[in-house]
């Protein structure tokens, strides 16, 4: 079965400086990759999502990711974080032939003054 | 469009009570997803329905989880009897057809608490 690893479980950065959040995922078929955000007390919104053609994608808030076959990697980009984007963030993986989206355990991004 | 709805948004009871949960898809989207979201477990996928048919319930916990889609905008989450190792967040999801079928969207979750 498809499976991400997200490598920190944690990030502070200060404001307006850059972050990557790390994301690397296993499955022996194509698969689709996601970013989703999730904010206290709320449900999980897409950040972005890569499917097919150009492997870098660019998602709300300012967000990006590239897509890495050989490296198996899907890691975010934000070149100047702020205070709102203090959040837990889950990267998710599911099979181009299926539903069975499997989600990493979380990162959780705090951006400080 | 008022998004995934899930009711109630707090949920607490005693052991060995039934409990259910619910949700109403947004309108239009054919599958929907039921996850479990734990700090030692992380969010992990419960079942999920394509046009109101389970498709995978291997994540369902045990014989005590059951769940339903009686009809496209319906669907519930049942624990009889609940533990307190059930307390958790739960969420459901509902994607549309098609191309968008793996974008999901998420309820604001119920979260549910067995003393």
């Amino acid at each position: 079965a498809q499976s991400v690893t997200q490598l920190d479980s944690q990030v502070p950065v200060f404001e307006e400086a850059p972050v990557e959040l790390r994301c690397n995922y296993s499955s022996s078929v194509s698969v689709y990759l996601f970013w989703y955000v999730q904010y206290p007390n709320q449900g999980l919104q897409l950040l972005l999502k890569y499917l097919s053609g150009s492997t870098l994608v660019k998602g709300i808030n300012g967000f990006e990711a590239e897509f890495n076959k050989s490296q198996t990697s899907f890691h975010l980009r934000k070149p100047s974080v702020h205070i709102s984007d203090t959040a837990e963030y889950f990267c998710a993986v599911t099979k181009y032939n299926n539903n069975d989206m499997r989600f990493g355990a979380g990162t959780r991004l705090t951006v400080k003054p | 469009d008022a998004g995934v709805i899930q009711s109630p948004r707090h949920e607490v009871t005693e052991m060995g009570q039934e409990v259910t949960l619910r949700c109403k898809p947004i309108s239009g989207h054919n599958s929907l997803f039921w996850y479990r979201q734990t700090m030692m477990r992380g969010l992990e996928l419960l079942i999920y329905f394509n046009n109101n048919v389970p498709i995978d319930d291997s994540g369902m916990p045990e014989d005590r989880f059951s769940a339903k889609m009686p009809n496209a905008s319906f669907s519930t989450l049942k624990i009889q009897p609940s533990e307190p190792r059930d307390s958790a967040v739960y969420f459901c999801a509902s994607s549309a057809g098609g191309f968008s079928r793996h974008e999901q969207y998420f309820g604001p979750g119920t979260r549910l608490t067995v003393t």
